[in-house]
């Protein structure tokens, strides 16, 4: 089975710009979340998705946002970016079989701006 | 606020010895914990889980405890080998959106663990 994929590996934006990552789960993962990892924070939550509908959301502002699409792909976009903002974004999908199962992570999204 | 802390920044093991890493979390609401090993430049991968029904699981070198009183859990890796050598991340999760979601983990800030041959 394919593991989650991300694209694009490294992205360099221009503060003000706006950006779209994208992610693919696993194979029968309904269930798509986003984190970011900074040296400062850690990894922290952004958003979960499940069947085209956002269900949790961390605690980012506004310019944070999310989808997932019928086949359970997901993007994410960042607007008006900052320079905060540079971090690796990572992906994870999980099986809503069973209550109680791991998230899975793509290799993530570097995300450098200037 | 940090519910999910990893007091020990980093740890050294010789080959062969057993590796002890060691979380703390306060939110009596988190009820599965996982851990996560993590390659720079990787994606974090998931290694083992407890769900808190019981206080030990192991799978293969990986065994983790659970000590809910004490709001404690500890992955012991043995015997440890050179290529375990990465930063260990504990997550914990609590239930959300009527008991559906577990999407949302809190993350320790890591324990960067070296298996020296």
């Amino acid at each position: 089975k394919a593991g989650v994929t991300q694209t694009p590996r490294y992205l360099i934006k221009t503060r003000g710009q706006q950006v779209t990552l994208s992610c693919s789960p696993i194979s029968g993962h309904r269930s798509v979340s986003w984190y970011q990892q900074t040296p400062g924070q850690g990894l922290q939550f952004l958003f979960e998705y499940f069947s085209e509908t956002q269900r949790n959301k961390g605690n980012f502002p506004g310019r944070f946002s999310g989808r997932q699409f019928s086949n359970s792909r997901s993007e994410m976009n960042v607007s008006t970016l900052e320079l905060g903002d540079s971090a690796l974004y990572l992906c994870a999908s999980r099986s809503d079989r069973a209550r109680n199962s791991p998230l899975h992570f793509g290799n993530g999204t570097r995300l450098t701006v200037t | 606020d940090q519910q999910v802390k990893q007091n020990s920044p980093s740890l050294s093991v010789q080959e062969g010895r057993i590796s002890i890493l060691n979380c703390d979390y306060t939110n009596s609401m988190f009820d599965y914990f996982l851990w996560y090993k993590k390659y720079p430049a990787e994606g974090p991968t998931f290694l083992i889980s407890i769900s808190s029904i019981k206080d030990k699981n192991e799978d293969g070198r990986f065994t983790v405890f659970l000590n809910k009183s004490a709001k404690h859990l500890s992955l012991h890796i043995v015997p440890s080998q050179p290529g375990d050598s990465a930063v260990y991340f504990c997550a914990a999760s609590a239930p959300y959106a009527g008991g559906t979601s577990y999407g949302k983990l809190t993350f320790g800030q890591g324990t960067i663990l070296t298996v020296h041959p």
